[in-house]
């Protein structure tokens, strides 16, 4: 069974600098998806960034981007310019790419905390 | 509607007593999740629509889990004689076509369950 690791349970940053949060996962897929969720306190989950596994490119999204290293299997967020709303529960969550399995695995999750 | 939305947002039960929460997806979306959040953990998938069709139901910790679907909108998800080990916030998502693969999962804000 797949499952997911977030080893750092809360993390804090300083308004405007770098951050990068870990994601490890372990699989014996070849081909899958991985995200990262974002849930801050009122609850509503959002997605902030996902990859292909099949793909090399790192896949950004303005401030957030990713390091995915297939073969390391390790996924980790890195948020640039940290702004006081990304302070926020982080997830990092993998699904496979086979259809039968519609499930998404989720770590357990990085509080973060922004510091102005 | 704008969102998922779910209600009630918080439910008090006594041990024993059968508790619904309902889940209303975005219009349109065709599959439809839920997941069990307990403090502090990720969520965990529970079971999966397609439609009015329940595919997965693997997650569902118990007989006392019962989710239905029965127009493909509107989602309940119903636990019968309640135990205190069912205190958790139940997520709903949706997504617009058969939710696998790379497809965004759109979150509601979560029902929180306290069982006493």
């Amino acid at each position: 069974a797949q499952t997911v690791t977030q080893s750092q349970p809360e993390m804090s940053v300083q308004e405007a600098e770098t951050v990068t949060l870990s994601c490890t996962y372990d699989t014996s897929e070849s081909d899958y998806y991985l995200f990262w969720y974002k849930q801050p306190p009122s609850r509503q989950m959002i997605l902030v960034i996902r990859q292909e596994a099949y793909k090399q490119q790192n896949a950004t999204e303005n401030r957030f981007s990713v390091n995915f290293q297939k073969a390391a299997k390790s996924f980790s967020l890195k948020i640039s310019d940290s702004q006081l709303g990304d302070a926020a529960m982080y997830f990092c969550a993998y699904r496979s790419a086979r259809s039968v399995n519609n499930d998404m695995r989720f770590g357990a999750g990085t509080r973060l905390t922004v510091k102005p | 509607g704008a969102g998922v939305s779910q209600s009630p947002r918080y439910k008090v039960a006594k041990r024993g007593q059968d508790v619904a929460l309902r889940c209303d997806p975005i219009s349109g979306h065709v599959s439809l999740f839920w997941y069990q959040q307990a403090l502090g953990q990720g969520p965990e998938f529970l079971t999966y629509f397609q439609n009015e069709a329940q595919l997965d139901k693997s997650g569902l910790p118990s007989d006392r889990f019962f989710a239905e679907r029965p127009e493909g909108s509107v989602s309940t998800l119903k636990i019968q004689r309640t135990q205190q080990e069912d205190s958790a916030v139940y997520l709903c998502a949706s997504s617009l076509a058969g939710g696998w693969g790379q497809e965004t999962q759109y979150f509601g804000p979560g029902t929180r369950l306290l069982v006493l």
